[in-house]
């Protein structure tokens, strides 16, 4: 079954404390991005892959970052967290396919 | 910076009824868009696409109209079910001068089907 995966689905955690929340996919799709959900706001991307090695800043890149050394693999690493990191976190494959969410807590 | 937003934040219809929900965008250079349907405490959902070189393409109960004259795109529903019930986003996409391809959402509608 064509899908992504993101984990963990539910994080909380303290101001400060690095933290990575990893997404697969299994469709050798070479497009991956991140984003953030918030009230009001809708979706807004945070960091997109074209391919493997090649990464670039989306929307609401600050206090994030990204790395792609394999086409399957795009982690989203908050070196340290801020609670205005407090969101719904999505994974994508191209321009079509989500994860479920992670939803994080920065306390 | 270049924004895509939705006119109506709620849109309540009658079961059985067209229900129609419009985007605006503001970049002229996007040339692919996107329509998604998100339910509660799920990741958003691909509905159908459309790019720039077309006004018009139709799916199972759902047609998207492009309008690039004024930018603004449209996702029709026919027979609105209660399944249908959920938040509705567009997104837009364009080539930046460097080749990099990012998507942008806008805020969503929120489409109510009343039984």
């Amino acid at each position: 079954e064509a899908q992504v995966t993101q984990n963990p689905r539910y994080l909380i955690t303290v101001t400060g404390k690095k933290l990575t929340v990893t997404c697969s996919q299994n469709m050798n799709h070479e497009y991956m991005s991140w984003y953030r959900q918030d009230p009001g706001l809708g979706l807004r991307q945070i960091y997109y892959s074209m391919n493997v090695e090649v990464t670039d800043k989306g929307d609401v890149p600050e206090g994030y970052k990204v790395s792609r050394k394999e086409k399957r693999n795009f982690p989203l690493i908050l070196e340290s967290p801020s609670p205005n990191q407090t969101s719904l976190y999505f994974c994508a494959s191209i321009l079509g396919g989500f994860g479920p969410g992670t939803r994080l807590t920065v306390l | 910076g270049e924004s895509v937003g939705l006119h109506l934040p709620t849109l309540s219809v009658q079961e059985g009824d067209n229900s129609i929900i419009n985007c605006a965008y503001s970049n002229s250079a996007s040339d692919y868009f996107i329509w998604y349907k998100q339910e509660s405490g799920k990741g958003p959902q691909f509905i159908i696409d459309i790019r720039s070189n077309m006004d018009k393409r139709q799916g199972q109960r759902v047609t998207v109209l492009l309008n690039k004259t004024v930018k603004h795109l449209s996702l029709q529903i026919a027979a609105t079910q209660p399944g249908d019930s959920a938040v509705y986003f567009c997104a837009e996409s364009g080539a930046s001068d460097t080749g990099r391809r990012a998507l942008t959402f806008g805020s969503g509608t929120r489409l109510q089907v009343q039984p």
